[in-house]
Order: C-alpha cells, then sequence, then structure tokens
C-alpha cells in the first residue's frame, strides 16, 4: 500500500494519559501535516513538518502537543496529559518535496482518539 | 488571521441537477485553492485543484476562481446520490505555505 499511514486507527486514552499517534507519509514524500477534526466541523490545522524540521506549529497548543519528523521512521504526534477536549479525529497529510505552489495533500485514514 | 468561509448547509439539491458550493477566503496573497470531498467517517480526498482566475472543468465538476473577490465556487453537473458527502474548501497561503481548510458544506443530493 502506497497511500498514506496512520495508526492506530482508534486510540483510548485516561485523562493524564499519553497519547502518540503515529504517520508514515506516502513514498516519495518528505512533507507531512497533521490536522485535527471536531464532530461537524472542518479540518483545523496543526502543524506542518519536514524530515527533522518544524516548518510551521502555528495551529498546535503550545502546552502538552509536540510533534516530530524524524530522519528515519513515521511522523510521530505526542499529546501529553491528555483531557476530554481531546477527543477528536486526527488526520495526517503527506505532500511531495519542494514546496512549490501547486502541491496536493494525500491524507491517511486518522486516528480517531477518545479520552475517557 | 487567515481564514477559509463556507455556508455549512446542508444543501439539497435533486439528483440530476446542479449543486454549487461556494467558499471566499481572507488571504489575498493565496494562490492554490483546492475542493475536497470527505465522506461520513473517512478521510478527505482531493477532487479539483485550481491556481488561476476563471473555470476549470474535470468531467462532471467545475471550479471557478475569482481572486479579486476573493471567492471560490465549486460545480457539480448531474448531481448523483453518490455526491451526497461534505466538500471542503482549502487554500494555501502563500508565505508559509500551510493549507488551510474551511468547515465544509454538506450535500445532501435527493434521488
Amino acid at each position: 500500500n502506497a497511500g498514506v499511514m496512520q495508526n492506530p486507527r482508534h486510540l483510548v486514552r485516561r485523562r493524564g494519559q499519553e497519547a502518540r499517534l503515529r504517520c508514515s507519509p506516502m513514498k516519495g514524500h518528505s512533507h507531512v501535516y497533521w490536522y485535527r477534526q471536531l464532530p461537524e466541523e472542518g479540518l483545523k490545522f496543526m502543524v506542518y513538518l519536514q524530515k527533522e524540521n518544524i516548518i510551521d506549529e502555528s495551529g498546535m497548543p503550545k502546552e502538552r502537543f509536540s510533534a516530530e519528523f524524524p530522519k528515519e521512521g513515521p511522523s510521530i504526534l505526542r499529546i501529553q496529559q491528555v483531557v476530554r477536549g481531546d477527543s477528536a479525529a486526527y488526520f495526517c497529510a503527506s505532500s511531495p518535496p519542494g514546496g512549490r505552489v501547486n502541491e496536493k495533500l494525500f491524507f491517511g485514514s486518522g486516528t480517531q482518539l477518545s479520552v475517557l | 488571521q487567515k481564514e477559509v468561509e463556507q455556508n455549512s448547509g446542508p444543501l439539497s439539491v435533486p439528483e440530476g441537477a446542479i449543486a454549487s458550493l461556494n467558499c471566499t477566503y481572507s488571504d489575498r496573497g493565496s494562490q492554490s485553492f483546492f475542493w475536497y470531498r470527505q465522506y461520513s467517517g473517512k478521510s478527505p480526498e482531493l477532487i479539483m485543484s485550481i491556481y488561476s482566475n476563471g473555470d476549470k472543468e474535470d468531467g462532471r465538476f467545475t471550479a471557478q476562481l475569482n481572486k479579486a473577490s476573493q471567492y471560490v465556487s465549486l460545480l457539480i453537473r448531474d448531481s448523483q446520490p453518490s455526491d451526497s458527502a461534505t466538500y471542503l474548501c482549502a487554500v494555501r497561503v502563500n508565505r508559509d505555505d500551510k493549507i488551510i481548510f474551511g468547515k465544509g458544506t454538506r450535500l445532501h443530493i435527493l434521488p
């Protein structure tokens, strides 16, 4: 499968635990985006990364949230000390390298995070 | 604050008619515009992209862009029940390359 791979599909955490969401981009893609979606809402931009570099994290809360995209391995979105308000669908998308204005996003299937 | 605005709907259109979806954006420097379709419980998929003023046609879909009015639209001809979904407008912000989405318009095609 050459598409964007996200895991897990469903993640249940209790308040105060940590959540780790993984995303492997499409082959040949070096840019990764993370978005959060609440029911009946659009996609809210969180962070934009390329290998070993955060390009834009202006949509990510300053506390408890972090993201990385190491040289080897998937991109990780980490949420520490989760609260009920973190419950949402988290989508990862990838795009080809180059930063050209005509890039298009390819989305993974998403991770549904539920905080009890 | 850069924004993308859409009417949330639902927009109900009879089967076989033309569905018209609209979107406005706030950043005048935006250069790239996209329409994504999202079925309930699924991930968004790209259906159209447009970069220049005017119309761009792809099968039953036509995207229209008017940069002076900061307005982009999507027309779906010969609407089918399978077109029932949420349509997300997305804009690439010129300076920093992040892509911002509107909240989407729910489209319901009436059989």
